[in-house]
């Protein structure tokens, strides 16, 4: 059964940090995905890696991925406020095209 | 807006009864995907359509069942609703570039 880890789990941090929110996968998968939720929101896509090695920035934000330790890394440089919400990683197993989850990270970036 | 459109947003219910979920995926997208997610078990992935056929499915529970529709709109029923499921129902869909692309979401209440 493919399981999906994240950590931390909740993360308070201040503006202008650095931090890494760390996703390890049990399974072989040949694609991880980066989702953001804000309270009450839907899922919006942030990411998605593909190949061993994948690295994808979108602004503060950037992602890689390492196949083969099973681990996916979301880089947050420089936080600010609005990166506030709960991220989810997310990996299609199993030969189905259904996701699943990790138990995602609630991030709380304090000014 | 990711372009998924879900119905309604708010349902609220008793227990025994039977509810449906409908969702229109992006245009073009023949992909569609169920997910539920709840406090306690996250976020689950619960079946997968592709162009009108089943092709995956999760961990759906035998009072559940969906399909797709020539249109490609889908459908998920919840019948002999009990309390525990009560939850957030997003459905997603997808094309040619992997992304999963949520919805709003269904927040059924199950009195």
């Amino acid at each position: 059964e493919l399981k999906v880890e994240q950590n931390p789990l909740f993360l308070s941090m201040q503006e202008g940090k650095n931090y890494t929110i760390y996703c390890n996968y049990s399974t072989t998968s040949d694609r991880l995905y980066w989702y953001r939720q804000d309270p009450g929101k839907s899922l919006e896509s942030l990411f998605v890696l593909l190949s061993n090695g994948a690295v994808k920035q979108e602004g503060r934000l950037m992602a890689s991925l390492d196949t083969k330790a099973r681990l996916s890394t979301l880089h947050i440089t420089a936080a600010v406020h609005d990166l506030s919400a709960t991220y989810f990683c997310a990996v299609r197993g199993g030969g189905a095209d259904g996701l699943t989850f990790g138990k995602g990270t609630h991030l709380i970036i304090q000014p | 807006d990711s372009g998924v459109t879900q119905t309604p947003k708010h349902l609220i219910t008793a227990t025994g009864q039977r509810v449906t979920l409908r969702c229109s995926p992006r245009s073009g997208d023949l992909s569609v995907y169920w997910y539920q997610q709840s406090l306690d078990q996250g976020l689950q992935f619960l079946i997968q359509y592709y162009n009108g056929e089943e092709r995956a499915k999760g961990n759906i529970l035998e009072r559940f069942s969906a399909q797709q529709f020539p249109d490609l709109h889908s459908e998920l029923n919840l019948s002999s609703l009990e309390l525990g499921d009560s939850a957030l129902y997003f459905c997603a869909s997808s094309g040619d570039s992997y992304i999963q692309y949520f919805g709003a979401g269904t927040r059924l209440s199950v009195l």
